[in-house]
């Protein structure tokens, strides 16, 4: 079964920072491309960040450039979210997904993990 | 940037049918797939490419383009679709994906 399991999310602080992991199994992460997307609550899916394969190729979106960063393990079979300066607006659960292509969308999904940033 | 829209909410009795429409731009070149949503789930993807069913779901639900709109389409509404669903694209101007903002799907 393929499987992706997010961890790493909690309560952080405005200005803190959360690492954020995804860990896969049932399939080779080395041969896709996955992203992150969020969810606040009560609200729709946004997402916030892709990278390819190897890593040499990462798109992330406004709300989040030059504070996220989307990185990878094949080895380990985990990809991962650096959050730094977080907002108070961060606040979601968090998803990472497998990126099957522009052709085929984002299949599976992980269950998520919940970033709450508050003083 | 590129924008896509979805309306809040649709409703429709037991048996009946379901149209959810996702509208843009030149949305017919966006590569638009469509995830299914239900509470405290993860997304699920019910349709890719506009009108491809993945393995596993039903041939109830089904999709397709016309024009600036694509339109997802649930036959025979059974009480388990209430659910968010979501259209989703790619803007290649932008080199970001973009979700809709999500449309309620209330079963009566």
């Amino acid at each position: 079964e393929e499987k992706l399991e997010e961890s790493g999310g909690g309560l952080a602080r405005p200005g803190g920072s959360l690492r954020l992991s995804c860990s896969v199994s049932g399939f080779s992460l080395s041969s896709y491309e996955m992203i992150w997307a969020r969810q606040a609550p009560g609200q729709g899916l946004e997402w916030i960040s892709y990278i390819t394969q190897t890593g040499e190729t990462i798109y992330s979106a406004d709300s989040v450039k030059g504070r996220f960063t989307i990185s990878r393990d094949n080895a380990k079979n985990s990809l991962y979210l650096q959050m730094n300066n977080l907002r108070v607006e961060d606040t979601a659960l968090y998803y990472c997904a497998r990126d099957r292509g522009l052709r085929l969308g984002f299949d599976p999904w992980g269950q998520g993990t919940l970033v709450i940033v508050s003083s | 940037s590129y924008h896509v829209t979805q309306p809040p909410s649709v409703s429709v009795a037991p048996g009946k049918t379901a149209t959810i429409n996702c509208g843009g731009n030149n949305i017919g070149t966006k590569y638009l797939h469509w995830y299914q949503q239900k509470p405290g789930r993860a997304p699920v993807l019910i349709i890719y490419s506009y009108k491809y069913r993945p393995s596993g779901i039903p041939e109830r639900f089904s999709g397709h383009v016309s024009g600036n709109t694509a339109t997802l389409t649930i036959s025979r509404v059974e009480a388990g679709d209430e659910a968010g669903y979501f259209c989703q694209v790619w803007d290649s101007s932008s080199v970001h994906y973009l979700f809709g903002p999500g449309t309620q799907l209330t079963v009566l």
